[in-house]
């Protein structure tokens, strides 16, 4: 089965603190997989990819085969990270398999 | 400007009425697709076309419909047969093999009154 799993519905960190947002993922193969956000009144948008191994706003995620896992991660969180992240698999039919979301809450 | 427009932002349905909802690109992109989104179940895949006059389902491709009769357009008919239907649908384009990921559209949230 091809599946995505982000366990946290919400998280909520004070500002300047480590952020980790879980992301879980099952398929049979070499995944591809994405971070896209949403900021509120926007429009969901590509954060980073595993493939680019580049770093967004500070955001980094490594794709851990052993582990099926692809979290994301930022050393200092800002106020402006509060949004809605999605964790996507591409699927074996090209379609991009998203998990149900975590929403980041960065408190002053 | 090259992007991807959904339409109308906001509709409304009365209940046992068919409503169509808009997507046009301007991207140049191969397929496109509509997702549904929901608080707390994430995006999930309705429907979604890689080629003209193509389109397979998704999860949850019942009472729903759509067509591909144009590259730059791909417009989703939520039927009468779709027992929930107020949501907010998002209309999505990518390269085909898709290269960098998907460009979503706006959005248009439909509610049933």
């Amino acid at each position: 089965a091809q599946r995505v799993t982000q366990p946290e519905k919400l998280l909520s960190v004070f500002k300047g603190a480590p952020v980790e947002l879980k992301c879980n993922y099952s398929y049979s193969g070499s995944p591809e997989l994405f971070w896209y956000v949403q900021y509120s009144r926007q429009r969901l948008q590509l954060l980073l990819r595993h493939i680019s191994r580049e770093s967004i706003k500070g955001f980094t995620a490594d794709l851990n085969k052993g582990e099926t896992s692809f979290h994301l991660k930022k050393p200092f969180a800002q106020e402006e990270d509060s949004a809605m992240y999605y964790c996507a698999l591409r699927g074996s039919q090209g379609n991009l398999i998203f998990g149900k979301g975590t929403k980041l809450s960065v408190k002053p | 400007d090259g992007g991807i427009t959904q339409s109308p932002k906001y509709l409304f349905r009365k209940e046992g009425q068919n409503v169509t909802l808009s997507c046009e690109q301007n991207l140049n992109h191969d397929a496109m697709y509509w997702y549904r989104q929901d608080p707390g179940q994430g995006l999930r895949l309705i429907y979604y076309s890689q080629i003209v006059n193509d389109f397979q389902k998704g999860d949850i491709a019942e009472g729903y419909s759509v067509s591909r009769e144009k590259k730059e357009s791909f417009p989703l008919t939520v039927t009468s047969a779709q027992k929930n239907p107020t949501a907010f649908y998002l209309c999505a384009s990518s390269t085909t093999p898709p290269g960098v990921g998907y460009t979503f559209g706006s959005g248009t949230r439909l509610t049933v009154v």
